[in-house]
C-alpha cells in the first residue's frame, strides 16, 4: 500500500493568496484527520470525516480555513487568504472504522506563508 | 490547565539506560490512550496504545494510572534509534471521536 498521500510537500506563498492542500487516504480507510504542527501549539486537530462526512471541525481556525472530502479517495484543506501566521506542516491522516484510533500520516505538507 | 501535557524535555540518555516518561490529562471522562513517535521532520507514528492493566512491546511498557490522570512509557535499554519525540494521545468518551495529542517530550540517546 501507498501509504498516505500529500501534496505538495512543500508550499511557498504569499499572504492574501490561496492555498489548497491535497489528501488521498489508504484506499478502505473510513476516517480522514487534517492536523497542523507548529513548535508553538504542537500537533492540533482541524477537521475529521467519517465516511466523506464532516464529524467535527471544531478545531479549523476560522472562516479561512475550509476542508472537503468529495470523495472516499481524496480531501482538500483550504486557506483563503493565508496569513503568516498560517506557516505550519500540515498533516492529513486516515484509520479505519473499528481501528479509529490507530491513524496513519501522510508525509505533510510545509506551508511558508511570507 | 492544557488538556494533556507532557514534559517537553530533552531528556539525554546514554545507550542502554532506562528512561521513562509521563503524560498527564485533565479530562477524567478519556477513554483511550496511545503513544506515537515522531522522528525529526517526519510524521507520528503509532508506537503503542496503552492499555488499563499496562503492556509491553519489547523494550517498551506503557502504563495507565486512571487515579492520577496520567500515563507512562517506559523505554529499556535505549538504543541510538529510540532519539525521537514520543507524543501521548487521549481519546474523550461520547459524542464525537476527538484525539488530542500531547506536545511531545523529546528523547535524545547518544553513544
Amino acid at each position: 500500500d501507498a501509504g498516505v498521500i500529500q501534496s505538495p510537500r512543500h508550499e511557498v506563498t504569499e499572504m492574501g493568496q490561496e492555498v489548497t492542500l491535497r489528501c488521498k487516504p489508504i484506499s478502505g480507510h473510513d476516517y480522514l484527520f487534517w492536523y497542523r504542527q507548529t513548535m508553538m501549539r504542537g500537533l492540533e486537530l482541524l477537521i475529521y470525516f467519517n465516511n466523506n462526512v464532516p464529524i467535527d471541525d471544531s478545531g479549523m481556525p476560522e472562516d479561512r480555513f475550509s476542508a472537503k472530502m468529495p470523495n472516499a479517495s481524496f480531501s482538500t484543506l483550504k486557506i483563503q487568504p493565508s496569513e503568516p501566521r498560517d506557516s505550519a506542516v500540515y498533516f492529513c491522516a486516515s484509520s479505519l472504522v473499528g481501528q479509529a484510533y490507530e491513524q496513519y500520516f501522510g508525509p505533510g505538507t510545509r506551508l511558508t506563508v511570507t | 490547565r492544557k488538556e494533556v501535557e507532557q514534559d517537553p524535555g530533552p531528556f539525554n540518555v546514554p545507550e542502554g539506560a532506562t528512561v521513562a516518561f509521563n503524560c498527564t490529562y485533565s479530562n477524567s471522562a478519556s477513554q483511550s490512550f496511545f503513544w506515537y513517535r515522531q522522528d525529526c521532520r517526519k510524521e507520528p507514528k503509532l508506537l503503542m496504545s496503552v492499555y488499563s492493566s499496562g503492556n509491553e512491546d519489547g523494550r517498551f511498557t506503557a502504563q495507565l494510572n486512571r487515579a492520577s490522570q496520567y500515563i507512562s512509557l517506559l523505554i529499556r535499554d535505549s538504543k541510538l534509534s529510540d532519539s525521537a519525540t514520543y507524543l501521548c494521545v487521549v481519546i474523550r468518551s461520547g459524542g464525537s471521536y476527538i484525539p488530542t495529542f500531547g506536545r511531545g517530550t523529546s528523547l535524545i540517546v547518544h553513544p
